[in-house]
């Protein structure tokens, strides 16, 4: 069965670096979502990804995010400068996009932990 | 803004036992509504849904029906097993398509014994 694929499943690095997380949506999907979940707090959505462009994103996702299709199978965000705050696990999701069929497939996820 | 209310956790029961977790929601519009589970050491799967008011959305012995007058979709299970064992999150979607972007509830960790 397809799966949404996440790497890497975790890392670790210092506050102001830049960390790109990278996903594999399946391959018939058409649109991307990164979502975010800090230890003990609610999934939130961050930005969704169609076309070649951002289609959606919450407050969250300020000028320090990007994300970006480089080819036809990776989906990636990138956090430019990472705060202590910015540490949370980041889930990947894709859907195929057509009428009816509502469901968001998840990645397991990166932890990501900045000191 | 919109929002999801889940009961808090963890919630421990043994085999066999009735599960219930409380699901609360605020919209503005006419939301679907979902049950995700997370299974330790993997991602978010789908385990059921439901478009409209007083749909149920049934999966693997799962029930949840969307309650209008009370806003809510509570999940429940007349038998529970150990490999139920997870954290189970409710969320929304506003626009009610694939497009639409979910908001969770804090998830709800269950925990089945033997």
């Amino acid at each position: 069965e397809p799966e949404v694929t996440q790497t890497p499943s975790h890392q670790v690095t210092q506050m102001g670096q830049e960390v790109i997380l990278r996903c594999v949506p399946i391959s018939n999907h058409l649109y991307f979502y990164w979502y975010r979940q800090i230890l003990g707090q609610k999934v939130e959505f961050l930005v969704s990804f169609y076309n070649n462009e951002i289609s959606e994103k919450s407050e969250i996702f300020d000028d320090q995010f990007s994300v970006e299709r480089p080819d036809g199978s990776n989906f990636t965000l990138k956090i430019r400068s990472t705060k202590l705050e910015d540490s949370a696990m980041y889930f990947c999701a894709s859907t195929v996009g057509l009428a009816g069929a509502v469901e968001q497939y998840f990645g397991p996820g990166t932890r990501l932990t900045v000191t | 803004g919109d929002s999801v209310t889940q009961m808090e956790g963890p919630v421990t029961l043994s085999e066999e036992a009735f599960l219930t977790i409380n699901c609360t929601y605020t919209a503005t519009g006419y939301p679907s509504l979902f049950w995700y589970v997370q299974y330790p050491g993997e991602g978010l799967q789908l385990l059921l849904k439901a478009t409209k008011a007083d749909d149920k959305g049934s999966n693997k012995g799962f029930e949840a029906t969307y309650r209008k007058e009370t806003t809510s979709f509570h999940l429940e299970k007349g038998s529970v097993q150990v490999s139920d064992s997870a954290v189970y999150f409710c969320a929304l979607s506003e626009r009610g398509g694939s497009q639409g972007n979910l908001i969770f509830g804090k998830g709800t960790k269950l925990s089945v014994k033997p």
